[in-house]
């Protein structure tokens, strides 16, 4: 099966400033990923996803980066908000099925 | 569209009560999941449906954990008899089935307590 870690279950960063979150993963099988955000008492929400066959995309002040070879995958914010304060988890998928990170959380600092 | 609706939002219950959560997914999304969030375990996933028809239900913890999908706008999860332990965050999520994206839209949960 597959096995999904963070790297930090916590982050701070100053307001303006970028921010990098990563995720490890163990099925090189893997063919999506992607990143959710979720607020307290709130369900998690689509950031950005990747397919195994790009090594990065982007959204509007979002990046994912995904090194198959390491089987590693990060989310990065430009400009960091104090709206960007949540929870960020990565998924994994494979055969519509997605494995979740245990998240980490982010503080955004005035 | 209104999104992935969850009822209730809230339930408190006894020990040894029954409790059914209730999921109304996206119109027109093929594939129906049912997760659990604790801060131990992070989001597991315990059912998920396709087509109303259940395709793994390998994450369910035990028996006293069941799940239909009678038809594609309504699903429920039932805890027979419930216990201090299913105390989590349930979602349930939707996704449309299409070929190059397997994206998960979640409704807002519902936090079950069990005392």
């Amino acid at each position: 099966g597959e096995s999904v870690g963070l790297h930090l279950p916590t982050l701070s960063v100053q307001e303006g400033d970028n921010s990098i979150i990563n995720c490890a993963y163990s099925n090189s099988a893997s063919d999506y990923f992607i990143w959710y955000k979720q607020e307290s008492g709130k369900g998690p929400q689509f950031i950005i996803d990747i397919r195994s066959n790009m090594d990065k995309r982007q959204g509007q002040r979002v990046t994912v980066l995904l090194n198959k070879t390491v089987k590693h995958l990060s989310l990065q914010i430009a400009a960091t908000q104090p709206g960007d304060s949540a929870v960020y988890f990565c998924a994994v998928g494979s055969a519509r099925q997605l494995t979740f990170g245990s998240g980490t959380q982010l503080t955004v600092l005035p | 569209d209104a999104g992935v609706i969850q009822s209730p939002r809230h339930e408190v219950t006894e020990m040894g009560q029954e409790v059914t959560l209730r999921c109304k997914p996206i119109s027109g999304h093929d594939y129906l999941f049912w997760y659990r969030q604790t801060m131990m375990r992070g989001l597991e996933l315990l059912i998920y449906f396709n087509n109303n028809v259940p395709i793994d239900d390998s994450g369910m913890p035990e028996d006293r954990f069941s799940a239909k999908m009678p038809n594609a706008s309504f699903s429920t999860l039932k805890i027979q008899p419930s216990e201090p332990r299913d105390s989590a965050v349930y979602f349930c999520a939707s996704s449309p089935g299409l070929a190059y994206s397997y994206e998960q839209y979640f409704g807002p949960g519902t936090r079950l307590t069990v005392t």
